[in-house]
């Protein structure tokens, strides 16, 4: 079975600091996508960013990069130079073939002012 | 971008009444549809997956009887929580993938979710 942790339920930076949050995975496939989510107060869920796992090199978007390192089966999403928009729940989430996601259980972040 | 359209945002209901959510592609065909539930500052529980054009696929532990689920075209999936009782209360949300990607690495394009209480 596929199982996503997320080991940290709540964290908070400072704004234009940056942030690290954690993820790791536990599969047996080889080829698999990774995902992170944010879902804001307004509970709209909005894509980050992607991984494919047969890329060693790291995804980025902007202020949003991933260290994905898949012999440990780890998938952190950094968050630079954070601004307040950031303030959300953070869900890392992973598919293999098939259409099941898996989700985490969540990252409770806040960035204060 | 890939656009879902979940409604209503929210609503209130008596006991004993059923409520349909519905859940549409705006922009792509969408072949599998999936419902979620979501619980306060809790992550996303998949509750069924809808195909267009045959039975949804429930998890485990999910009435199919009381959360029924149709998706008879490619962009519109509707759930009906029959029979709702207060434990009911909860946040659904809707999620799709774009079809015509064909690929399993398209991401979920989610709706707005739904708020329901049950009164």
């Amino acid at each position: 079975a596929q199982t996503v942790t997320q080991s940290q339920p709540e964290m908070s930076v400072q704004e234009a600091e940056t942030v690290t949050l954690s993820c790791t995975y536990d599969t047996s496939e080889n080829n698999y996508y990774l995902f992170w989510y944010k879902q804001p107060p307004s509970r709209q869920m909005i894509l980050v960013i992607r991984q494919e796992a047969y890329k060693q090199q790291n995804a980025t978007e902007n202020r949003f990069s991933v260290n994905f390192q898949k012999a440990a089966k780890s998938f952190s999403l950094k968050i630079s130079d954070s601004q307040l928009g950031d303030t959300a729940m953070y869900f890392c989430a992973f598919i293999h073939t098939g259409n099941q996601f898996y989700f985490g259980t969540g990252t409770s972040l806040t960035v204060i002012p | 971008g890939a656009v879902v359209s979940q409604h209503p945002s929210w609503v209130i209901c008596k006991s004993g009444t059923s409520v349909k959510i519905e859940c549409r592609s705006l922009d792509f065909q969408a072949t599998t549809m999936f419902w979620y539930r979501q619980f306060p500052k809790q992550s996303l529980m998949l509750m069924a997956t809808s195909n267009e054009g045959s039975k949804a696929t429930y998890e485990q532990g999910v009435e199919k009887d009381k959360f029924l689920i149709n998706h008879a075209s490619l962009t519109l999936s509707t759930l009906t929580v029959t029979s709702a009782h207060p434990e009911d209360s909860s946040f659904y949300i809707c999620s799709a993938r774009d079809g015509g990607s064909g690929s399993y690495n398209s991401p979920l394009h989610f709706g707005n979710g739904t708020r329901l209480t049950v009164t």
